[in-house]
């Protein structure tokens, strides 16, 4: 099994533009969570989804952020516009109906000039 | 509002020492606590979990140990390996009305092993 695969690893764009995350979780996880990582604020659930419904979206930090799971294997956190504040490591992870363990993708680095 | 607290932010411990991370949490719904271990430039991967009708948890060198009164956990790394040199996060969870539960990090613990 490869994994929870994030696309792109690296992205670095200027203030303003918009930036698109890609998530590919594991064949037959039916959750899906995307969580942002800052030195000052550690990791931070931002949305989950549940068969590809969003479940909890309240950790979403403002209306520039969205994310969608159009389907089983593939979901996209998108920002628009882009800010010097949202730089940070963005992880997706996945897992498998009530089982506790959740699979973390490698990440994608976020730098926003 | 955060609902679990870790300390220390880092530690350094001699190779072969025991290394000890704490958390504490707030909410007294949470029933799962596990902890991740992250290497540079991964993501964090389960290290090992407990649950709060046992009081300590061991795997190999890495053991939780689980007080449920003072809503306090801690890791504990035995013969501490420039291996284990990584950052360390306590989280906690609970059951949602979906079923599934939603984890709450602590801040992390940067650990290094020195020779």
């Amino acid at each position: 099994d490869a994994g929870v695969i994030q696309s792109p690893r690296h992205e670095v764009t200027e203030m303003g533009q918009e930036v698109t995350l890609r998530c590919k979780p594991i064949s037959g996880h039916d959750y899906l969570f995307w969580y942002r990582q800052t030195m000052m604020r550690g990791l931070e659930l931002l949305i989950y989804f549940n068969n590809n419904v969003p479940i909890d979206d309240s950790g979403m930090p403002e209306d520039r952020f969205s994310a969608k799971m159009p389907n089983a294997s593939f979901s996209t956190l998108k920002i628009q516009p882009s800010e010097p504040r949202d730089s940070a490591v963005y992880f997706c992870a996945s897992n498998r109906g009530r089982r506790n363990e959740q699979f973390f993708g490698p990440g994608t680095r976020l730098t926003v000039l | 509002q955060q609902q679990v607290k870790q300390s220390p932010q880092s530690l350094i411990v001699q190779k072969g020492g025991i290394s000890i991370i704490n958390c504490a949490y707030e909410n007294t719904a949470f029933d799962y606590f596990p902890w991740y271990q992250q290497f540079p430039g991964k993501g964090p991967a389960l290290l090992i979990a407990i649950r709060p009708d046992v009081s300590e948890k061991k795997e190999g060198r890495f053991t939780i140990s689980f007080n449920k009164s003072a809503k306090q956990f801690s890791l504990h790394i035995m013969d501490s390996q420039p291996g284990d040199s990584a950052t360390y996060f306590c989280a906690a969870s609970r059951r949602t009305n979906f079923g599934n539960e939603k984890l709450t990090f602590g801040t992390g613990t940067r650990l290094t092993i020195i020779p």
